[in-house]
């Protein structure tokens, strides 16, 4: 079974400051989705990359798939405090009809 | 707002309880999925449907839970005889028939075995 782990865990920094969330796998995505997920609510989707070596951006958000395909990054610019929340990575298995694997998560705390 | 809802939001039980939870997905969306997510984890799978077909399930579906989807549109998760072990966010999402599977999440019923 695929094991995803993300890093770190928990991340408190203050408003304006930059971070980068990491997502490594044991073998190689079919392809990576990331999620948002606030406190008493479902993950929204943010991005799905599918090519080795992508970038998309979204807004502040800019999201990077390995060559290998085996790691994915988040990198927020000038976090708000907007952006706290859950940040979930997650694998769609291609051939057990697109079921999720989640990580953990990182748990982010933007302070004003 | 056409998103994934979740009927009820919250549920309160006492152990030994039966519980039953509705998701309508995103209209046309054939695929529909079920993940259980306790605190401070990722969503863990339990199971999916393609139209009506259950299709997968997880070995963490024990035989307490039952999925249904009939006609192919909501779906409903009923869990028999709830344990405490049992109190977790039950999360369904939908997904459109395309190559990259993107799912679409409702807000969740949260689940608490007295």
């Amino acid at each position: 079974t695929q094991l995803l782990e993300q890093s770190p865990q928990f991340l408190s920094i203050q408003e304006g400051e930059n971070l980068t969330v990491y997502c490594n796998s044991s073998s190689v995505f079919s392809s990576l989705q990331w999620y948002r997920q606030e406190p008493g609510e479902g993950p929204v989707l943010l991005v799905t990359v599918v090519t080795g070596g992508e970038v998309k951006k979204l807004k502040r958000l800019t999201f990077q798939f390995g060559d290998a395909r085996k790691d994915s990054s988040l990198h927020i610019t000038a976090a708000q405090p907007g952006d706290t929340g859950l940040y979930l990575c997650a694998e769609s298995i291609y051939n057990q009809g697109g079921k999720l694997i989640f990580g953990q998560g990182t748990e982010l705390s933007v302070k004003p | 707002d056409t998103g994934v809802s979740q009927d009820p939001r919250h549920k309160i039980t006492k152990r030994g309880q039966n519980v039953t939870f509705r998701c309508d997905p995103i209209s046309e969306h054939n695929r529909l999925y079920w993940y259980r997510q306790t605190l401070g984890q990722g969503p863990e799978f339990l199971t999916y449907f393609q139209n009506e077909a259950q299709l997968e399930k997880s070995r963490l579906l024990s035989d307490r839970f039952s999925a249904e989807r009939p006609k192919g549109s909501f779906s409903t998760l009923e869990i028999q005889r709830t344990e405490q072990g049992d109190s977790a966010m039950y999360l369904c999402a939908s997904s459109p028939h395309r190559l990259t599977y993107e799912q679409y999440f409702g807000p969740g019923t949260r689940l608490t075995v007295t």
